[in-house]
């Protein structure tokens, strides 16, 4: 099965400064890379996603990157504010035959100090 | 367009006991897949359930179990439950299908076993 890593468990940066959350996976076949936010006590919501066939992607403030040879993916997040505050996770989706089967990384929590 | 539904939000039970948790999908969404979330260890992948059937399995024991209904609506079912069953369990609906995967959550059932 697939195993996914996500570095580091807990982030703290100052507002406007910017944050990088790494993850590693280990199945090459996985081919869907989505990340989301988690707010206390909220839904986890997909915040940007990227699929194996491209390499970066960016949304405003909110990019991530894919390396497939390393099999790593990366979210960048640029001047940050207070409200980016949560807990982020990424996962890949190993989609088979049978459908999908997500792989979640164990979280990072990000804090923005005003 | 109506989000992830998910009854009860909260759930207290004590061992040896079970449970029944439901999710209703996003009109539309024919997938729906189970995941349970513990401090610490992110979300673990449960299974998932497409058009009435179980698609994919994730690694945990018997005791837990579901079901779709033809409404694809799901039921999620622990027998005989355990401490370590304490945990947010979050269920996500998706169109499925191929570049469809984008999974929206629910907002949750926490479950405490005493």
């Amino acid at each position: 099965g697939e195993n996914v890593e996500q570095h580091p468990s807990t982030l703290s940066v100052q507002e406007g400064d910017s944050a990088v959350i790494k993850c590693t996976y280990s199945d090459s076949a996985s081919n869907y890379f989505p990340w989301y936010k988690q707010e206390l006590g909220k839904r986890p919501q997909l915040i940007i996603d990227i699929r194996s066939n491209v390499g970066e992607k960016k949304d405003q403030r909110i990019a991530v990157t894919l390396n497939k040879t390393a099999k790593h993916f990366s979210l960048h997040i640029t001047e940050t504010q207070p409200e980016d505050s949560a807990v982020y996770f990424c996962a890949a989706n190993l989609r088979g035959s049978t459908g999908n089967q997500f792989y979640f990384g164990t979280g990072t929590s990000l804090t923005v100090i005003p | 367009k109506a989000g992830v539904t998910q009854t009860p939000r909260y759930l207290i039970k004590t061992r040896g006991q079970q449970v029944t948790l439901s999710c209703s999908p996003i009109s539309g969404h024919r997938s729906v897949s189970w995941y349970q979330q513990t401090p610490g260890q992110g979300l673990q992948f449960l299974f998932e359930y497409f058009s009435e059937t179980q698609r994919n399995k994730g690694n945990f024991p018997g005791r837990f179990s579901g079901r779709q209904f033809s409404n694809s609506r799901s039921e999620m079912n622990v027998s005989t439950l355990e401490l370590g069953d304490s945990a947010l369990y979050l269920c996500a609906s998706s169109l499925a299908g191929q570049d469809n995967e984008k999974l929206f959550f629910g907002s949750g059932t926490q479950l405490s076993v005493l």
